[in-house]
C-alpha cells in the first residue's frame, strides 16, 4: 500500500540555518504529493504540494521538488526563523484517491 | 468565512462509554474527512464523507462509526471506549470528493480516556 517515510526530529537550529527534511514515498501510479505544518496551538494547515513529476511546490520560502526516480519529497528552506518552529508532516494522496496519508511527522526548533 | 470548526475542543471519558465529536467544514464544501492523531505520531485516516455517502474508510474497528448531514456538518462516534482511543481527532474539510489535493483542517477535539 502507499506510505511515507519522513526523518526523525526533533531538528535543531539556529536561526538563519539551512533546513532539510527528508520524505520518501512508495505509491503505485502518480500520487500528489504535500507538506502540511502544526503550528504551536493551531491546526495543520497546507504549507506546499506538487500534483506531478518535476513540479516544485513553494510558499513561505519553503520548496519542495517532486522527484520520482528517487520517490522523494524533501523540503528545504534557506534561512529559517524562529517563527517556523512547528511541526511538519509529508503526505500524499494517491492517484484519484480519496485519502491523504501522513507521515511522522518531524519537529522543528529554531533558536535565535 | 469561518474554517473548520469542531466540538468539543477536549473531553474526558471513561472506558466503555460512548463519544460524539462533531465537525462543520468550511462552506461550500461538500466532503468531511476524519483523522486520529495519537501524540507523536502522524494523522491516520479514519473516514471520509462526500454528499452525505461513504467515501473512504481506514482501518478501524466497527466502534468506529460516522455520518454527514444535508448541511455537510458531520459526526464521528466512537463506542465502547478503550484506552488506546485517546488521541486527537481531527476533521478536514475538502471542496470535493476524490483526487481534490488540498484539506483544510479543525483544531481538533483532543479524547482523554481512563
Amino acid at each position: 500500500g502507499n506510505s511515507v517515510t519522513q526523518m526523525e526530529g526533533p531538528v535543531t537550529l539556529s536561526e538563519e540555518a539551512f533546513l532539510t527534511i527528508n520524505c520518501t514515498y512508495t505509491a503505485t501510479g502518480y500520487p500528489s504529493l504535500f507538506w502540511y505544518v502544526q503550528y504551536p496551538g493551531e491546526g495543520l494547515q497546507l504549507l506546499l504540494k506538487a500534483t506531478k513529476a518535476d513540479d516544485k511546490g513553494s510558499n513561505k520560502g519553503f520548496e519542495a521538488t517532486y522527484r520520482k526516480e528517487t520517490t522523494s519529497f524533501h523540503l528545504e528552506k534557506g534561512s529559517v526563523q524562529v517563527s517556523d518552529s512547528a511541526v511538519y508532516f509529508c503526505a500524499l494522496q494517491g492517484t484519484g484517491g480519496f485519502k491523504t496519508i501522513f507521515g511522522a511527522g518531524t519537529r522543528l526548533f529554531v533558536k535565535a | 468565512d469561518a474554517g473548520v470548526t469542531q466540538s468539543p475542543t477536549h473531553l474526558i471519558k471513561t472506558r466503555g462509554q460512548h463519544v460524539t465529536l462533531r465537525c462543520s467544514p468550511i462552506s461550500g464544501h461538500k466532503s468531511v474527512s476524519w483523522y486520529q492523531q495519537v501524540l507523536g505520531q502522524g494523522p491516520q485516516f479514519i473516514f471520509q464523507y462526500y454528499e452525505k455517502e461513504e467515501r473512504g474508510r481506514g482501518n478501524f474497528p466497527d466502534r468506529f462509526s460516522a455520518r454527514q448531514f444535508p448541511n455537510y456538518s458531520s459526526e464521528l462516534n466512537v463506542n465502547a471506549l478503550l484506552l488506546g482511543d485517546s488521541a486527537l481527532y481531527l476533521c478536514a474539510s475538502s471542496l470535493e470528493g476524490k483526487g481534490t489535493g488540498e484539506l483544510f483542517f479543525g483544531e481538533g477535539s483532543r479524547l482523554t480516556v481512563l
